[in-house]
């Protein structure tokens, strides 16, 4: 079946370290999306990709970097230079503007 | 920068009766999309259902619908016959369409609960 794959479910982060989320998906979708998810608040948009090779920040890319070196994955590295990093992670694709997202479970991040 | 409102942070409903969510937005855009999506405990989000701004007509699936007031930039969800598997967090969210990258816009949820 076709889907997204997010890894792992859950991840913990010491102070000072990268992390890096893993997205795979077999969809074959061009534009590929990385929000983050807090208590109380709606999703916001970190990064989104629509094409190999190339990505755009979204509205709370500090802290964080993602590379689109293959079609089918899209992986976000959480950096020490993101000092709030605790949060639920979604991974999504879409195969065209309009058509809304296909979401992967997601990852949950605590720093410890 | 386009916004999404919804106003009720949480709502409840008893099972088999009808409920509304809310949801408002703010754009200039004329061309865009809606959508309706629901988050249950497992967080698994799932797209509920999907409205374009140049269709007049509601969409509707199955016991979900919308009314879509599109002057009013309103976007509300009815759920009939609601059942316990409805209990969820439900997002509405808005895209701008055009060159917007398919970016959605999501509003802060409304918690739904479901009494039996």
């Amino acid at each position: 079946d076709g889907g997204i794959t997010q890894s792992p479910k859950y991840l913990f982060r010491k102070e000072g370290q990268n992390v890096t989320l893993s997205c795979e998906q077999n969809l074959n979708h061009d534009a590929m999306y990385w929000y983050r998810q807090d208590p109380g608040q709606g999703l916001r948009l970190i990064y989104y990709s629509q094409i190999v090779n190339d990505f755009q920040k979204g509205d709370i890319a500090e802290g964080y970097s993602v590379s689109r070196e293959k079609k089918e994955s899209f992986p976000l590295t959480v950096t020490s230079a993101q000092k709030n990093p605790t949060a639920f992670y979604l991974c999504a694709s879409s195969i065209s503007t309009g058509h809304g997202y296909t979401f992967g479970s997601g990852t949950r991040l605590t720093v410890v | 920068a386009q916004t999404v409102t919804q106003s009720q942070p949480e709502m409840s409903v008893q099972e088999a009766e009808t409920v509304t969510l809310s949801c408002t937005y703010d754009t200039s855009e004329s061309d865009y999309y809606l959508f309706w999506y629901k988050q249950p405990p497992s967080r698994q989000m799932i797209l509920v259902i999907r409205q374009e701004a140049y269709k007049q007509q509601n969409a509707t699936e199955n016991r979900f619908s919308v009314n879509f007031q599109k002057a009013a930039k309103s976007f509300s969800l009815k759920i009939s016959d609601s059942q316990l598997g409805d209990a969820a967090m439900y997002f509405c969210a808005y895209n701008a369409g055009g060159t917007s990258y398919g970016k959605l816009t999501f509003g802060q949820g409304t918690i739904l609960t479901v009494h039996p």
